[in-house]
């Protein structure tokens, strides 16, 4: 099955942004969600799609694909974005879904 | 607004049956466009999808699990449970069940996870 990459961990000042990356062939078929997940806690869908949050969701979370690569980018990071990120998607073959390696993000 | 509960033991002898039941509350689990997932994360790792099934009965595996999994669904009490099989200390893990989307745009079919329950932690150990 497929396997989707992203960087373990990333930093980003308090209002800067910061852009996650997910890595594979699958992306080229299909769109990635993204989930958001603090310690102790369940995941939070964030994105999914094209580029659509699901309410409540701020939006300074967005979404965008290009290739192998799915992006989630946070525009003014705020202290409660810090959190572990993962990616989900299809598998090439259509009914297998994988999640990412995850990235943990630091808020400065 | 929907609920998902795990519910199960939260020890289990190596080689024995992991069993567990999600139940859903404020909506119906027989619902179109809806599978129901399970979904589990060892102390310290990362997400790992276990397999989905939709009302029908339908149901979709991780291939690397799939030979030690069931998933089933009791319509009646909105239910879906999990059974996993032969367990091991890797299947350690905090296992969550969520609502598995399928939503079509156009020509394109989203899917996600969109509602999570808890999770439960379960542990292998004699």
């Amino acid at each position: 099955s497929s396997e989707l990459t992203q960087d373990p961990a990333v930093s980003v000042a308090l209002g800067q942004t910061v852009r996650i990356t997910c890595q594979g062939d699958s992306l080229r078929s299909y769109y990635a969600s993204w989930y958001q997940q603090k310690p102790g806690q369940a995941p939070v869908l964030v994105i999914y799609g094209k580029n659509n949050r699901p309410s409540g969701i701020p939006d300074r979370f967005s979404g965008s694909s290009s290739g192998n690569t799915a992006s989630l980018t946070i525009t003014g990071a705020q202290a409660e974005d810090e959190a572990d990120y993962y990616c989900n998607s299809r598998d090439s073959s259509g009914n297998i879904w994988v999640f990412g390696t995850g990235t943990k993000v630091t808020v400065l | 607004q929907l609920q998902l509960q795990e519910s199960g033991p939260g020890l289990v002898k190596p080689s024995e049956t992991l069993s567990l039941t999600c139940t859903v509350s404020g909506g119906s689990i027989s619902s179109s466009s809806y599978y129901w997932g399970w979904i589990r994360q060892p102390p310290g790792k990362g997400l790992e999808w276990i397999g989905s099934i939709y009302y029908s009965g339908s149901t979709y595996y991780n291939p690397s699990l799939k030979s030690r999994v069931t998933i089933s669904v009791d319509t009646s009490k909105n239910q879906f449970s999990l059974k996993l099989s032969s367990v091991t200390a890797a299947d350690t893990a905090v296992y969550y069940c969520a609502r598995h989307s399928h939503s079509i745009f156009g020509v394109v079919t989203y899917t996600y996870f969109d509602y999570w329950g808890q999770g439960t932690l379960v542990t292998v150990s004699s």
